[in-house]
């Protein structure tokens, strides 16, 4: 059973555009939300992450929003640009009080065209 | 360096072997996870250690698994008798143990299995 759920593969954007990826999850408990972001060859990067008691995160081009009550979150980077193109995972975290274990999505490929 | 180091980058095994994957984290990173990332999903989690010792060891997928960290510096990830579901990038991360959640990816270790 999949706690955190990205259900779309993939996502193709002109440059300039709003990119907006979606992540859906299962369980309350999870307290701590975060996205990654991973080119090809190279280990996932943290990029942006929010509380479970907040509702917007933002960090210059990027955004994330937590919709609790759908058990719902969105990354929306705007605007998009060729360098942007990677993998990016949803994770959450809260499950586990002897640590930060991060449950992930299983992703979706952004592709942004120049 | 700086980051979360892997070696090696690359194996490939014989179904029936027995393979060790190294992971040294970032100095003074006191939290270290050992994920698997099957080809089109997102990492899943097999051991976090907060030290020397395993603070949960929920995710190894069976007793052919196991981890080491003696000096709570380095970890060894020890597969024994390989098969070929085994085959998948290994991906190490640390981090300081904060609640924020976030981790710092090695580049992986990508395991084949023939």
């Amino acid at each position: 059973d999949q706690q955190v759920k990205q259900n779309s593969p993939s996502l193709s954007v002109q440059e300039g555009r709003i990119s907006i990826l979606n992540c859906d999850y299962t369980n309350s408990m999870f307290d701590y939300f975060l996205w990654y972001k991973k080119y090809p060859a190279e280990g996932p990067t943290f990029l942006i992450s929010i509380s479970s008691i907040k509702d917007k995160n933002e960090d210059g081009r990027f955004t994330v929003f937590l919709n609790k009550s759908a058990k719902h979150l969105s990354l929306h980077i705007v605007p998009s640009q060729p360098g942007d193109s990677a993998v990016y995972f949803c994770a959450a975290s809260g499950l586990n009080n002897a640590g930060n274990m991060l449950t992930f999505g299983g992703g979706t490929r952004l592709m942004v065209k120049p | 360096g700086a980051g979360v180091s892997q070696t090696p980058s690359n194996k490939v095994t014989e179904k029936g072997k027995y393979v060790e994957l190294r992971c040294d984290p970032i100095s003074g990173h006191t939290a270290l996870y050992w994920y698997r990332q099957s080809l089109g999903q997102g990492p899943e989690f097999l051991i976090y250690f907060q030290g020397t010792g395993a603070a949960d060891d929920s995710g190894l997928p069976n007793d052919r698994f196991f981890a080491v960290r003696p000096e709570g510096s380095v970890s060894t990830l020890k597969i024994q008798r390989t098969e070929r579901g085994d085959s998948a990038v290994y991906l190490c991360a640390s981090s300081r143990g904060t609640p924020t959640g976030e981790l710092f990816f090695g580049e992986g270790s990508r395991l084949t299995v023939l």
